[in-house]
This record gives structure tokens, C-alpha cells and sequence, in this order.
């Protein structure tokens, strides 16, 4: 799985949005860009997910490099649950391996 | 979607025994993840359990560690043998119901010590 970079750490204050980067200059044409989050104490669960179109959904907004060599997660306002470890994950929609290879991910805080 | 729970949620153990993880899907899946995540560490695969053929281990874990059994489409174990500390770490169990570029469910965790 290609690899992806992301901050080790951010910081938001309650009812802000927050844009978390992740870079992933070696993407290939069949990659998705996927994102999990993990709360503390709980298994990871998925965010949003996208191939080259910006996404959205009721948790969150996935922007997309046109490039493809980068990506953003929006969360339009963030609220202390959303305090977690996210995950930016490069997924092959090409073959049968359907596993996920986690990075380090990025701890937000989110400040009252 | 699929709610998945596991058994046990948490467990101290002894150096030397072996623990039995429980991974129970509410519906019929065929391929199974077992992931471990160290302390203040990130999810690593451990293998890929599908129903009706042998497990795939990820580099780094051996069959004769960590065991795995997969008897029908909403059931797995994964076994932890002959422990030791190092081997503490939360195990976690995902499914990929649809087969699908999409959203894999994850397990709560077991959360196991060794002393």
C-alpha cells in the first residue's frame, strides 16, 4: 500500500471547522483515500472515503487534490467528540485485497 | 453495516498461557481482519481470516503464535499463545462485509495484559 504522511497532532477549538492534511505524493490511478477515525477506548471507524471527486457526507467533507497527491478532511464544526486519532489510509480498489494499512494517524484535540 | 463485539473485552494473563479472542458478527461476512495496537501505538494487520480457507499472516506473525479459526461466516478466534509481556496490546477484529472499495466495522477491542 502506498504510503501517506500526516501531522502527528492538532489542536481545534470547539464549534470551528478543522482541516486535517495528508499528504500522499505516490498514489496510484486505483488507490482510495479513506479515513477512520479512533476515539479513545474504541475500535476505529470509518469516516469518509474518495477516489478523485471532492465527498461529503454527514460526518464530514473529503477534499481532493486535483493532482491527487494530497487530501483534506473537513470537519465543518468540530465538537469535543470528534476528539480522536484520524487515519488517512490509501486503499487498491484494483485487486482482492481488501485489508487497510494504518499509519501513525493525527491526534486532534479539540479545546471547549 | 455490521455490529461486531468481542469476547473478552479485557483480560490479565500470565506469562506462558495462551488467551482465547472471541470476534462475533451480527451478519454473514467473508473476509475477517485481525489487527494488534500496542500501547500509544497505531492498528497493525495481523492476518486475514476468511471462511473456508487458512489464514493469511501479515509479515512479522506466524501461525503458531496467533492461531486463528474462522468455523462459519459470523465467527472467528483469534488465539494468543504462550504470552509475554511484549504481547500486551489491544487486539481488534474488523469486517469487510460488501467487498467493496468501502467502509470496513471494527470490533471494541480486547484489551489484554500480561504479567
Amino acid at each position: 500500500d502506498a504510503k501517506t504522511t500526516q501531522p502527528n497532532s492538532m489542536e481545534s477549538n470547539e464549534e470551528e471547522p478543522v482541516h486535517l492534511p495528508c499528504n500522499h505524493s505516490t498514489i496510484s490511478g486505483t488507490d482510495y483515500i479513506h479515513w477512520y477515525r479512533q476515539l479513545p477506548s474504541q475500535g476505529p471507524e470509518y469516516v469518509i472515503h474518495g477516489l478523485t471527486s471532492n465527498v461529503n457526507n454527514r460526518m464530514a467533507s473529503l477534499a481532493i487534490a486535483e493532482d491527487r497527491k494530497s487530501s483534506t478532511l473537513i470537519l465543518h464544526r468540530a465538537t469535543l467528540r470528534d476528539a480522536a486519532v484520524y487515519y488517512c489510509i490509501l486503499r487498491d480498489s484494483g485487486g482482492s485485497n481488501y485489508k487497510l494499512t494504518f499509519g501513525k494517524g493525527t491526534l486532534l484535540t479539540v479545546n471547549p | 453495516s455490521a455490529v461486531i463485539s468481542q469476547k473478552p473485552s479485557r483480560d490479565i494473563c500470565q506469562r506462558g498461557t495462551s488467551l482465547t479472542i472471541q470476534c462475533q458478527v451480527d451478519s454473514q461476512v467473508t473476509m475477517m481482519f485481525w489487527y494488534r495496537q500496542q500501547p500509544g501505538q497505531s492498528l497493525t494487520l495481523i492476518a486475514t481470516a476468511n471462511q473456508g480457507s487458512e489464514a493469511t499472516y501479515e509479515s512479522g506473525f506466524v501461525i503458531d503464535k496467533f492461531p486463528i479459526s474462522r468455523p462459519n461466516l459470523t465467527f472467528s478466534t483469534l488465539t494468543v499463545s504462550n504470552m509475554s509481556p511484549e504481547d500486551s496490546s489491544i487486539y481488534l477484529c474488523s469486517v469487510d462485509p460488501v467487498r467493496t472499495n468501502s467502509e470496513q466495522f471494527f470490533g471494541p477491542g480486547t484489551r489484554l495484559t500480561v504479567l
